[in-house]
């Protein structure tokens, strides 16, 4: 069993859908959660950063980490087309040297 | 700007050759990453340094060196010994390496061996 699950999808939605993106865990040392959104052909860029558990929202984005399940989401409110590229989560416990990431998301925003 | 430089963007190697990607950072961070990834498999770890001239083995290191000389320089050789380079290469920064600091990333190098 992989350390971080994520549902590579594709996942397509409509424009102006809201977005459900998850990723779960087995290691419960996990404190520090991460969101990154990748363009095709471009490096990844942070999205969200999240210290254990609990809601943060950033404009149209909504990161929420349930450490009791081990479980965290990315929800985007107003999908629109150029949100469309893959999603990864990434996390790491206290002096974790490296983080460890998901599979990816691939998401489609439909006009 | 900070950030970090990746070079060359596209690279053509020729089966049994060596090739060298750079990644240079001007954000003063301690700690850098090579990933490599495929589609469909997310990001594999090849090398990390926390710092300057020591480095560690990450999950897929057979058949790749790694150098840091320099703070701000991580280079990545591919050696002839990796049985399938073709892939896409990005190198990544953290503040240091051991906080819960995230880390960012190079815009990545495309490797192809013909």
């Amino acid at each position: 069993q992989k350390e971080v699950e994520q549902d590579p999808g594709p996942l397509s939605v409509p424009e102006g859908a809201i977005v459900s993106l998850n990723c779960t865990y087995s290691n419960s040392a996990f404190q520090y959660f991460m969101w990154y959104r990748q363009y095709s052909r471009k490096g990844p860029e942070l999205l969200m950063y999240t210290y254990s558990s609990g809601n943060k929202e950033d404009g149209r984005f909504t990161a929420q980490v349930d450490k009791s399940s081990k479980y965290i989401s990315l929800f985007i409110r107003d999908s629109q087309p150029s949100d469309s590229a893959t999603y990864l989560c990434a996390m790491s416990g206290q002096g974790a040297q490296k983080l460890v990431f998901g599979q990816g998301t691939r998401l489609t925003i439909n006009p | 700007d900070g950030g970090i430089t990746q070079s060359p963007k596209y690279l053509f190697r020729k089966e049994g050759q060596n090739v060298t990607l750079s990644c240079e950072q001007n954000l003063n961070h301690d700690a850098m990453y090579w990933y490599r990834q495929d589609p469909g498999q997310g990001l594999r770890l090849i090398y990390y340094s926390q710092i300057v001239n020591d480095f560690q083995k990450g999950d897929i290191a057979e058949g790749y060196s790694v150098s840091r000389e320099k703070k701000e320089s991580f280079p990545l050789t591919v050696t002839s010994a990796q049985k399938n380079p073709t892939a896409f290469y990005l190198c990544a920064s953290r503040e240091d390496g051991f906080s819960g600091n995230t880390i960012y990333f190079g815009e990545g190098s495309w490797l192809t061996v013909v």
